[in-house]
């Protein structure tokens, strides 16, 4: 999987609209972007993915610039159960050995 | 109900006593892994394999064995477990494709004293 690059935390108001951004310079053609979501004590959950311009889903959405060099985690109006850690993974999955990046630390205040 | 299921969910041991955490999927999943969690070091990945028989090492694969016998099954074992690997376990399984997603399991708590 590709190398990626994401803020360590971030603070939130309950209500805002959160915009996590993770960089991946050397994303492959065939690599997609897939952003998954971790509560404390438990496994990573898949949120969404994509390949190119934007995704949506009902719990986020996903861009994707044109040179897909980086891709931008939106969640809409934020609740304190969103408080959770993201992390962004490039690359097909099922091919070689995954390493997680450090992922977003989400923190939403009441 | 598509779903990884590890037990057991939380094991205190002794150090030296050999242990087995299973891990079985029920999605036909290929690829399948294990990975710990410990405080300021996120997930890394201990082993992996891609298919029935097929395993690799990942980034910490010291002290653990695993073994692919079936595709549903992908136990780890701690032939003798030291304090060191008290951490939190997690298994995982996927399809072998570029736009799949990875399942998790609920996670194993092992305290080795």
């Amino acid at each position: 999987l590709a190398k990626t690059t994401q803020p360590i935390s971030m603070d939130s108001y309950e209500g805002q609209e959160v915009n996590i951004t993770c960089s991946h310079n050397n994303i492959a053609t065939n690599d997609y972007i897939t952003w998954y979501q971790q509560f404390p004590s438990q496994g990573p959950r898949f949120i969404i993915q994509g390949y190119k311009t934007k995704v949506t889903n009902e719990v986020a959405s996903l861009f994707i610039p044109a040179d897909r060099k980086s891709s931008t985690l939106s969640l809409p109006r934020v609740s304190l159960s969103d408080t959770a850690v993201y992390y962004c993974l490039v690359g097909a999955w099922g091919y070689q050995k995954v390493t997680f990046g450090t992922g977003t630390k989400l923190q939403v205040i009441p | 109900e598509a779903q990884v299921t590890q037990n057991p969910r939380y094991l205190i041991t002794v150090t030296g006593k050999k242990l087995t955490v299973t891990c079985s999927q029920n999605m036909n999943h290929e690829y399948m892994s294990w990975y710990r969690q410990d405080p300021g070091l996120g997930l890394r990945q201990i082993y992996y394999s891609m298919n029935v028989e097929v395993t690799d090492k990942g980034d910490v694969p010291e002290g653990y064995k695993v073994s692919r016998k079936e595709k549903r099954n992908f136990p780890l074992i701690l032939e003798s477990p030291s304090p060191n690997q008290t951490s939190l376990y997690f298994c995982a399984s996927s399809f072998r494709d570029s736009n799949t997603e990875a399942f998790f399991g609920q996670g194993t708590r092992l305290t080795v004293v």
